[in-house]
């Protein structure tokens, strides 16, 4: 099936932009969607269709897709967006939808 | 608002049946499909399976196929997951999720999750 290979860990100091990765086999022509991941928390969608941000996510979120590789981008980077960040596509050759392994982004 | 609300830790002994539950709320149950996603410790996310309560429509992913049941009760607005006979591998987290759906119908189409619940702990020891 259809995988998504993300980096272990991304390091940011505050104010900086964090760049998290997300390779597939030309994920340029499909859909993909993040997530952010905080212990005890629920899971928050922080961007859907590649760029879109849901209501409540703050601007600075954002996303892009080329190629083999899908990236979240996250501006201004702050304390509080440390977590584990997963993306995720839906696998057509299987009909369902695959994870990236995630991506821990530390706050330095 | 739309809420998921899944219930508490558990802690079963290998061989063991258990039944998780989720409930929603603020949307209209019946018309989205809403699923389950394993997180096992230390590792990333796994999509399980996933029902559309309105005609409990069921689908599963390979992996879990057999291994697990999915089912909903549209009476409460619940969604289930449930095992028969618990392994220590089976030791993590549970999450439901509301899936949208966008696409083209018989065309490209694809599915997203856009409410989750906090999680389920399921802890299976000796």
């Amino acid at each position: 099936s259809y995988v998504l290979t993300q980096p272990p860990s991304v390091s940011v100091a505050p104010g900086q932009t964090a760049r998290i990765t997300c390779g597939g086999n030309n994920i340029g022509s499909k859909t993909v969607h993040w997530y952010q991941l905080k212990p005890g928390q629920a899971p928050v969608l922080v961007v859907y269709d590649d760029s879109d941000r849901p209501s409540g996510i703050p601007e600075r979120f954002s996303g892009s897709t080329s190629g083999n590789t899908a990236t979240l981008i996250i501006s201004r980077v702050e304390a509080g967006d440390e977590a584990d960040y997963s993306c995720q596509v839906w696998d057509t050759s299987s009909d369902h939808p695959v994870f990236g392994g995630g991506t821990k982004l530390t706050v330095l | 608002e739309v809420q998921l609300v899944q219930s508490g830790t558990e802690v079963k002994k290998p061989g063991e049946s258990l039944k998780i539950s989720c409930k929603g709320s603020g949307y209209s149950f019946t018309t989205f499909w809403i699923g389950w996603v394993r997180q096992m410790p230390g590792k990333g996310l796994e999509w399980m399976g996933f029902i559309y309560p309105g005609d409990s429509d069921t689908r599963y992913s390979p992996s879990f196929q057999g291994q697990v049941t999915i089912s909903a009760d549209t009476s409460i607005s619940t969604a289930y997951l449930q095992w028969s006979s618990l392994k220590a591998s089976d030791t993590a987290i549970y999450y439901c999720a509301r899936h949208w759906y966008d696409g083209t119908p018989g065309g490209y189409y694809y599915y997203y999750m856009d409410v989750w619940g906090k999680g389920t702990t399921v802890t299976v020891s000796s």
